[in-house]
């Protein structure tokens, strides 16, 4: 079964630190995996993806690896700042299970908290 | 428009009632997708329409739910005889081509109705 798996569940760290959060994924085939930012009351955007041959991404303060080998994904967030405060989406494509043209599994998410 | 809206953006109702929530693509989007999203868990697939038809209706959890987009635009998920396990966020997403299979079609998601069933 398709699957993807986000830890740690939930975060809270300090304004101006770094995190990181995993995303690992059992999906197959795999077609390209992205990371997307949902702010309280609003939908998913996209922050970065990333293919099979592709091992990192940057969208400025985030980056994003990939290894394709082990099925696990990060997302480093570096000098974190408040409006960063969201829940962080892993989405993999490529499946069958998640229905629809593009076939995506949706990880549960990671809710991080950025703390002054 | 400059996004993908939907309305209403709350919806109160009772057990046993009709609901119809509304979703505006990006004007020329093909595809547009139907989520729902409950608390602390990521969207759950519902339905794909390319153009007017629904290509994909498999994730709808039972016939209660229906959804129509007669015109290839504005899209209308229905709920009949709601349920209070159908309370959750419904979210709506459109991306400008046919899903191909890669996922490289990014899909942009409105804002969500949030449906609480009482």
């Amino acid at each position: 079964k398709n699957q993807v798996e986000q830890s740690p569940q939930s975060l809270i760290i300090l304004e101006g630190k770094n995190c990181t959060l995993q995303c690992n994924y059992t999906v197959s085939p795999f077609s390209n995996l992205r990371w997307y930012k949902q702010d309280t009351g609003r939908g998913p955007v996209s922050l970065t993806i990333m293919t099979f041959s592709e091992n990192t991404k940057s969208n400025g303060r985030y980056t994003a690896t990939l290894d394709a080998d082990t099925k696990q994904s990060s997302l480093h967030i570096t000098a974190s700042q408040l409006s960063d405060s969201a829940s962080y989406i892993c989405v993999v494509s490529g499946g069958r299970s998640g229905g629809g043209a593009d076939g995506l599994t949706f990880g549960k998410g990671t809710h991080l908290i950025i703390q002054p | 428009g400059a996004g993908v809206s939907q309305t209403p953006s709350n919806k109160v109702t009772e057990k046993g009632k009709y609901v119809e929530l509304r979703c505006d693509p990006i004007s020329g989007h093909t595809a547009l997708y139907w989520y729902r999203q409950s608390l602390g868990q990521g969207p759950e697939f519902l339905i794909y329409f390319q153009g007017t038809g629904a290509a994909d209706d498999s994730g709808l959890p039972n016939d209660r739910f229906f959804a129509v987009r007669p015109e290839g635009s504005v899209s209308t998920l229905k709920i009949q005889r709601t349920e209070r396990g159908d309370s959750a966020v419904y979210l709506c997403a459109s991306s400008s081509r046919v899903g191909t299979g890669t996922g490289r079609n990014e899909q942009f998601f409105g804002p969500g109705t949030r449906l609480t069933v009482l």
